[in-house]
């Protein structure tokens, strides 16, 4: 079955400064890459996706890339704030199969420091 | 739109005794909804796919005697965590499929679950 990895475990930086996320992926035929933050005691939030068609997705500081021969696959976050601290969790999920499983990675914890 | 709910929000209860954990679709029809567990300061771990009207789908591992779904409807999923001991004490969080839709899953608020 599909394993995801994800790195660092935890990543601290100073506002304003940019953070990277990486996540790897172990099944080739996965073509759904969601990204999700999730503060203590909420739920996930979906912030970005990407699909196995697309190399590069941004939303306003958000982006996201994807390199499908290395499968791999990124979350960028730009001009970082406070309000960015929380637990970011890479997926990857094959749709179009009838059931859209997710597998999550082990998650990031972001601190963003004022 | 796309809102999910759970009910209870939290719960705490003796070993020994069931739970029953509700998860809605409030504005939309969901034909598959998806049960997670996730303990302390780790990641989200598929349960059980659960689809309306047939018998849900449940992950390697995961006791199915133990952890009974329900889905009788287009908007309601259940989980009854049945004769709770201390390490099923987790956040327990579902999500929903838009009938129809391809991907995206929205996820409910969560349940704490607290086993005495």
């Amino acid at each position: 079955g599909e394993n995801v990895e994800q790195h660092p475990s935890t990543l601290s930086v100073q506002e304003g400064d940019s953070a990277v996320i990486k996540c790897t992926y172990s099944d080739s035929a996965s073509n759904y890459f969601p990204w999700y933050k999730q503060e203590l005691g909420k739920r996930p939030q979906l912030i970005i996706d990407i699909r196995s068609n697309v190399g590069e997705k941004k939303d306003q500081r958000i982006a996201v890339t994807l390199n499908k021969t290395a499968k791999h696959f990124s979350l960028h976050i730009t001009e970082t704030q406070p309000e960015d601290s929380a637990v970011y969790f890479c997926a990857a999920s094959k749709v179009n199969t009838g059931f859209q499983k997710l597998v999550f990675g082990t998650g990031t914890r972001l601190l963003v420091s004022p | 739109g796309a809102v999910v709910s759970q009910h209870p929000s939290w719960v705490i209860c003796k070993s020994g005794t069931s739970v029953k954990i509700e998860c809605r679709s409030l504005d939309f029809q969901a034909t598959t909804m998806f049960w997670y567990r996730q303990f302390p300061k780790q990641s989200l771990m598929l349960m059980a796919t659960s689809n309306e009207g047939s018998k849900a789908t449940y992950e390697q591992g995961v006791e199915k005697d133990k952890f009974l779904i329900n889905h009788a409807s287009l908007t309601l999923s259940t989980l009854t965590v049945t004769s709770a001991h201390p390490e099923d004490s987790s956040f327990y969080i579902c999500s929903a499929i838009l009938a129809g839709g391809r991907d995206t899953q929205y996820f409910g608020p969560g349940t704490r679950l607290t086993v005495l």
